[in-house]
């Protein structure tokens, strides 16, 4: 069963506007952790925001903010006033508190943005 | 700091060739190590991951191997490539013991490998 789901394939959004990038995660474990990941055309992954599973606040980080809802398990990355080097990749994943297992993340299959001037 | 390096960037190679790809980080000591491989367009499928040496764990069966012959060196093999090897092959690392600040994975640049 599929873990980490994002559902836009692809989106544009206008310079300067805001985009909310939906991510819905499926687990059992009370403790885990959700990422946001951006990979621009030269393939690198850049770590955005983190977010845990009893963080009582939606992560922040600049322009970037976690729309976190715990009950409906989704994780939605959204970032504000959209500039042209956020076109890219971005990758939702999980972490579930498995420590002996390596730290391991489950990825999702991205969303492109693509920011139009 | 740390940081990450991986070689080659780029790899073009016929079916049935051998295949040896590197990963090397600095700055930090007993890392958690990891391999993933991404088609285009795709997410990122972990092929393995490491927590110590000579400790290699396989997520999926396949035609690759790991090897981890040091503390901060990570391999992947294989004797005999297929066509369906083709893709973006990205190491990365973290640590379990909070010198990060999320414990959040750190990747390399990739190598993108294209088999003939």
């Amino acid at each position: 069963a599929q873990k980490i789901t994002q559902t836009q394939p692809g989106m544009f959004v206008q310079e300067k506007e805001a985009v909310t990038l939906d991510c819905t995660y499926d687990t059992s474990d009370p403790s885990y952790g959700l990422f946001w990941y951006k990979q621009p055309s030269s393939g690198e992954m850049i770590f955005l925001i983190y977010q845990g599973s009893y963080d009582q606040q939606n992560a922040t980080e600049g322009r970037y903010s976690l729309n976190f809802q715990k009950a409906r398990k989704s994780a939605n990355l959204v970032i504000s006033a959209s500039q042209l080097g956020d076109s890219a990749m971005y990758f939702c994943a999980m972490r579930e508190a498995s420590w002996a297992a390596g730290n391991k993340l489950t990825f999702g299959g991205g969303t492109r943005v693509l920011v139009k001037p | 700091s740390q940081t990450i390096h991986q070689w080659p960037a780029t790899l073009v190679q016929p079916v049935g060739s051998p295949l040896s790809l590197e990963c090397t980080v600095e700055g930090t000591s007993n890392p958690n190590l990891y391999w993933y491989r991404q088609a285009a367009g795709r997410g990122l499928q972990l092929l393995f991951y490491s927590v110590g040496i000579g400790q290699i764990s396989s997520e999926v069966p396949q035609n690759l191997s790991a090897s981890r012959p040091q503390d901060r060196q990570f391999i992947l093999s294989s004797k005999k490539l297929l066509l369906s090897d083709s893709g973006f092959y990205l190491c990365a690392w973290s640590t379990n013991h909070g010198t990060t600040r999320y414990n959040e994975q750190f990747f390399g640049p990739g190598t993108r490998l294209t088999v003939l």
